[in-house]
Formats: structure tokens, sequence, C-alpha cells
């Protein structure tokens, strides 16, 4: 299964964009790049996910390289509702076809007032 | 965005009890649920795979019968932990499939042994 690579941490003012790097250098021409993420306490949320094309969503927009090695990431304006752990995965296949998540450590952001 | 609740939130119990944990996809149908396992300061690990009408498949080192997993419908996965020992106190998380590797959480179930 391709792995990703993220940094441990990183912090953000509030209402500044905050730009998520996630590298996945060993990724595959299906797989699918998709990020969560975790409030404390709390089970993750599906924030987006992409398999070429940049995406854009209510939450965030993910701007995929041209050659699928990496992603970013973008929550346009931080909120201190945002500070959590994110993680950046690539889903595997299993025998039935669905796909499983493998969590890495991911990157907790931390947004300041 | 699609719910999954579960129950109960929280839970204390004494060593050598059964605690059941349920997850259940409020507004869709699950074919396929999962059950993680998270200890603090660490990242979630993936338990098992529920599939409904069959097994479910466990990761390598955990115990089947110890972590009892029951899918008996598309909207309900139970999971049993028997004969809970400390060790077994963590945050219990499960998720159902949706489409193209998306998962939808549930909130999770803190677990205490005492």
């Amino acid at each position: 299964d391709a792995k990703t690579t993220q940094p441990n941490s990183m912090e953000s003012n509030e209402e500044e964009p905050v730009h998520l790097p996630c590298n996945h250098s060993t990724i595959s021409g299906t797989d699918y790049i998709h990020w969560y993420r975790q409030l404390p306490s709390q089970g993750p949320e599906y924030v987006i996910h992409g398999l070429t094309s940049n995406v854009n969503n209510r939450m965030a927009s993910l701007a995929i390289a041209e050659d699928r090695k990496s992603s970013t990431l973008i929550l346009h304006r931080a909120t201190l509702r945002d500070a959590a752990v994110y993680y950046c995965i690539l889903p595997s296949r299993l025998d039935t076809g669905r796909r499983a998540l493998t969590f890495g450590s991911g990157t907790r952001l931390q947004v300041q007032p | 965005g699609a719910v999954v609740s579960q129950h109960p939130s929280r839970v204390i119990c004494k060593s050598g009890t059964s605690v059941k944990i349920e997850c259940r996809s409020l507004d869709f149908q699950a074919t396929t649920m999962f059950w993680y396992r998270q200890f603090p300061k660490q990242s979630l690990m993936l338990m098992a795979t529920s599939n409904e009408g069959s097994k479910a498949t466990y990761e390598q080192g955990v115990e089947k019968d110890k972590f009892l997993i029951n899918h008996a419908s598309l909207t309900l996965s139970t999971l049993t932990v028997t004969s809970a020992h400390p060790e077994d106190s963590s945050f219990y998380i499960c998720s159902a499939s949706g489409g193209a590797g998306t998962q939808y959480f549930g909130p999770g179930t803190r677990l205490l042994v005492l």
C-alpha cells in the first residue's frame, strides 16, 4: 500500500489560509487521495478527496500535483474550530472491493487567535 | 454528510466483564463497517472490518475471540469486548463505508476498565 508523509505539526493564525502538505511518492494510478481530520475526543471527519484534478468543497480545497506525488489541503480561512489532527490517506482496496483507511500520525494544526 | 452513531459514548466497567458497543448508520445502508481503536496520543488503528451477513475480518494481532463483531443488518454493527481488562481501556471508533473509499465515522466510545 502506498504511504503518505506529513509534517507532525503546523501553526496558523485565525482568519489566515493554511496549506497542509502531504507527500505520497509511491501512489499508484488508481489511488484516491483522501483527507480526514479529527478534533479532540471525537471520531474523524471526512474533509475531501480527489484523484487527479483539484477539488473544492465547503470545507476545503485539495490541490494535487501534476505527477500526483504530493497534494496540499487548503483551508482558506482558518478558525479556532479548525484546530485538529489532519490525516492524508490513500485508501487500500480490500478483497470485498471496499477500501480501508490506514491512519498515520497526521499533522496537528494549531490555530492561534 | 452521512450520520453514524455509537452507543454508549462512554462506559466504565469492572475487569472481567463484557461490554457491547453499537454502531449505527442512521441515514444510509452500510454493507461494510470498520472498527478502530485509539490509545491516548496515538493514531487510529484498524481492528477489524465488519461485513453484513458474513464473518468479520480481523487485523493482525487482534484477537477475534476477545473482540466479537456482529453485523446483523445493513445499519447496525456491534463490537463486544469480552472479559475486559484495564489494558483494553481505549477510545473505540466505528465507521461506515461510503463510496470511493470515503468513510463516515461515529463519535467514538470511551471505555475505561477498572
